[in-house]
């Protein structure tokens, strides 16, 4: 069945550090993928999406390209802040409104 | 900017009450959702709700589960008997279409 797999956490970076966090999925079909983000005590929020191959999702400085041929969902940002520490999730979509498929999250510490 | 909310943030039952968590959608969404966060674990789908019926459900939703959507605007999860292991964080999501937006969830602890 379909699956996302994250690297495994916690990663810990020193503030104004690169980060990626790697997702790869498998899917049957043509999924849209999305990155979440949980920040302590709180809920998931939407950090980018990406709906088609090829597609980059950016926001907040974070950004995920959708790599078919890899089947790959890497999220990246050049520059992390402290208040960048949070959970990190991979999920797809297999089809537009059906139930979203997580990876078991990455956990980011950020240290200044 | 419109936003899923979720009552209670907390509860705590003792093991074979029924509890009832409730949502509150985006106003214009259509699709709804509920998924569970074990502690440490990652974030489960229990069950999709369209057009005032279950779309999909997973093992997880078993007979103790139930949702439904009684006025219109509230959709509900209630968990007939609670058991020791539905202890978890519970999220309700909602959608126009693919993107889902999450409610900030509901804690429950069945003691």
């Amino acid at each position: 069945g379909d699956s996302v797999t994250q690297m495994e956490g916690p990663v810990t970076l020193s503030e104004e550090a690169f980060l990626t966090i790697n997702c790869t999925y498998t899917a049957t079909g043509y999924p849209s993928l999305f990155w979440y983000v949980q920040y302590p005590g709180e809920g998931l929020q939407l950090l980018l999406k990406a709906t088609k191959a090829d597609d980059k999702g950016s926001n907040k400085g974070f950004e995920a390209t959708y790599r078919k041929e890899t089947t790959s969902f890497h999220l990246e940002k050049g520059s992390v802040q402290v208040s960048d520490s949070a959970v990190y999730f991979c999920a797809l979509n297999p089809s537009n409104t059906g139930k979203l498929i997580f990876g078991q999250g990455t956990t980011l510490q950020v240290k200044p | 900017e419109p936003e899923v909310t979720q009552t209670p943030s907390h509860q705590v039952t003792q093991m074979g009450q029924e509890v009832i968590l409730r949502c509150v959608p985006i106003s214009n969404h259509l699709y709804f959702y509920w998924y569970r966060q074990i502690l440490g674990q990652k974030v489960e789908f229990l069950v999709s709700f369209y057009n005032n019926e279950i779309s999909e459900k997973s093992e997880i939703f078993d007979d103790q589960f139930s949702v439904e959507r009684p006025d219109g605007s509230n959709f509900t999860l209630k968990i007939r008997s609670t058991k020791l292991e539905d202890s978890a964080m519970y999220f309700c999501a909602t959608s126009p279409q693919e993107t889902q937006y999450f409610g900030p969830g509901t804690r429950l602890l069945v003691l």
